[in-house]
């Protein structure tokens, strides 16, 4: 079982919707958890981190579930340049300053 | 945010060459560096943590002598892929750490593409 899953996509989807991903991780002595955003052959970008109580940076929100080892990242009213593929990141307990990424789930936003 | 670079970009080489890419942190100083590598549709993998004045830990199934990793001060980490292989051809990202109030992150270069013939 891969450390940190995501669903591959893609998701392709219309300008102003709304679109959710999930992410699940192996590793209970998990410590932090991100969300990075990754434009076709560039570097990721860190979108934001994912605290206990749930957080939300303008259209994007993300949520933690410690119990069933679970993130997710809302985005509402995409736009077109929302497209990229978004990258789950996990830092675990004893690791360091190490980080676990995902495969990714790719987002296709269309007019 | 912080910025690194990465050089070169992109880089052809024969097999049996070597290439060596340099990871640099522009506006902040890195005793850590990360260096990872990224096949089509996967994800990012972590090959070894460069520290500045001691030795890379490495990743297990991670070559230590063909990957060599150099961090000889707080600004640079460079990788050297010696004797390339067509398998070798790869994303290659570097990171590096950079303390903060609100704790540690790690900046991403910009990667550098390379393709061994």
């Amino acid at each position: 079982r891969k450390e940190v899953e995501q669903d591959p996509g893609p998701f392709n989807v219309p300008e102003g919707a709304t679109v959710a991903f999930n992410c699940t991780y192996s590793n209970s002595a998990s410590q932090s958890f991100f969300w990075y955003r990754q434009d076709c052959r560039k570097e990721p970008k860190l979108l934001m981190s994912v605290y206990s109580s749930g957080n939300e940076d303008g259209r994007f929100t993300a949520q933690l579930n410690r119990a069933s080892q679970y993130i997710s990242l809302l985005i509402r009213d995409s736009k077109l340049s929302d497209s990229a593929t978004y990258l789950c990141v996990v830092k675990f307990t004893g690791g360091g300053n190490k980080l676990t990424f995902g495969t990714g789930t790719q987002l296709k936003v269309e007019l | 945010g912080a910025v690194v670079s990465q050089h070169p970009s992109r880089v052809i080489c024969k097999s049996g060459t070597s290439v060596k890419i340099e990871c640099r942190s522009l506006d902040f100083q890195a005793t850590t560096m990360f260096w990872y590598r990224q096949f089509p549709k996967q994800s990012l993998m972590l090959m070894a943590t460069s520290n500045e004045g001691s030795k890379a830990t490495y990743e297990q199934g991670v070559e230590k002598d063909k990957f060599l990793i150099n961090h000889a001060s707080l600004t640079l980490s460079t990788l050297t892929v010696t004797s390339a292989h067509p398998e070798d051809s790869s994303f290659y990202i570097c990171s590096a750490l950079s303390g903060g109030a609100w704790g540690e992150t790690q900046y991403f270069g910009p990667g550098t593409r390379l393709l061994v013939l």
